[in-house]
């Protein structure tokens, strides 16, 4: 079965740092990933996808992701943060081999301090 | 603003009460879901409605009655619920389930507190 794990349950920055959240999933196929937001109050937002092609994936409020099927993982990076991305972000992976069902990461908490 | 519209926002009810959540789309997305969502946790799948047609059901309880009375809305009808199913429930749709996944959009949620 597919699985998702992210690595760090909290991540702390100061504004204008960059960030990294990390994301690795299991999977012997091929899949599609994506990262969702999650701001307070809110539904999920998807910030990027990668379903095919160029590995490096930009998406939403300048954030990037890099697939990387070697390592299978797919890290989500920010150049340089803003308090408004305090959020929860989750990596989902979809598997081709459960229809299509999207598995979700527990999430990782990032706190943008100033 | 949100493409998926959910309704009430905010819904406090007794355990031996009935109502029901609400959701609705116009993207034109054919597959619908549900999702329960508790404090700190990722979305757990509940339903799934592929084409107005149950799809997949994850062994939810049956005081969890989903609806899908056209293409464009889904309803959740709830009854006799336990204190434990107060959660955030999460309404989102897709174009299709089908050989290539497309990212779901999601409601902005009920918050739902049994008494």
């Amino acid at each position: 079965a597919q699985s998702v794990t992210q690595l760090d349950s909290q991540v702390p920055v100061f504004e204008e740092a960059p960030v990294e959240l990390r994301c690795n999933y299991s999977s012997s196929v091929s899949v599609y990933l994506f990262w969702y937001v999650q701001y307070p109050n809110q539904g999920l937002q998807l910030l990027l996808k990668y379903l095919s092609g160029s590995t490096l994936v930009k998406g939403i409020n300048g954030f990037e992701a890099e697939f990387n099927k070697s390592q299978t993982s797919f890290h989500l990076r920010k150049p340089s943060v803003h308090i408004s991305d305090t959020a929860e972000y989750f990596c989902a992976v979809s598997d081709p081999t459960g229809g299509f069902k999207t598995i979700f990461g527990a999430g990782t908490r990032l706190f943008v301090k100033a | 603003d949100t493409e998926v519209t959910q309704t009430p926002k905010h819904l406090v009810m007794g355990m031996t009460n009935k109502k029901s959540l609400k959701c609705e789309q116009h993207m034109g997305h054919r597959a619908m879901y549900w999702y329960k969502q508790k404090a700190k946790k990722p979305p757990e799948l509940m339903f799934v409605y592929s084409y107005e047609k149950l799809s997949i059901n994850e062994s939810v309880p049956s005081r969890f009655s989903p609806e899908c009375p056209n293409s464009s809305l889904l309803n959740l009808h709830l009854h006799a619920l336990q204190p434990e199913d107060s959660a955030l429930y999460l309404c989102a749709s897709s174009q299709e389930i089908g050989q290539r996944s497309q990212p779901q959009h999601f409601g902005d949620g009920t918050r739902l507190s049994i008494l």
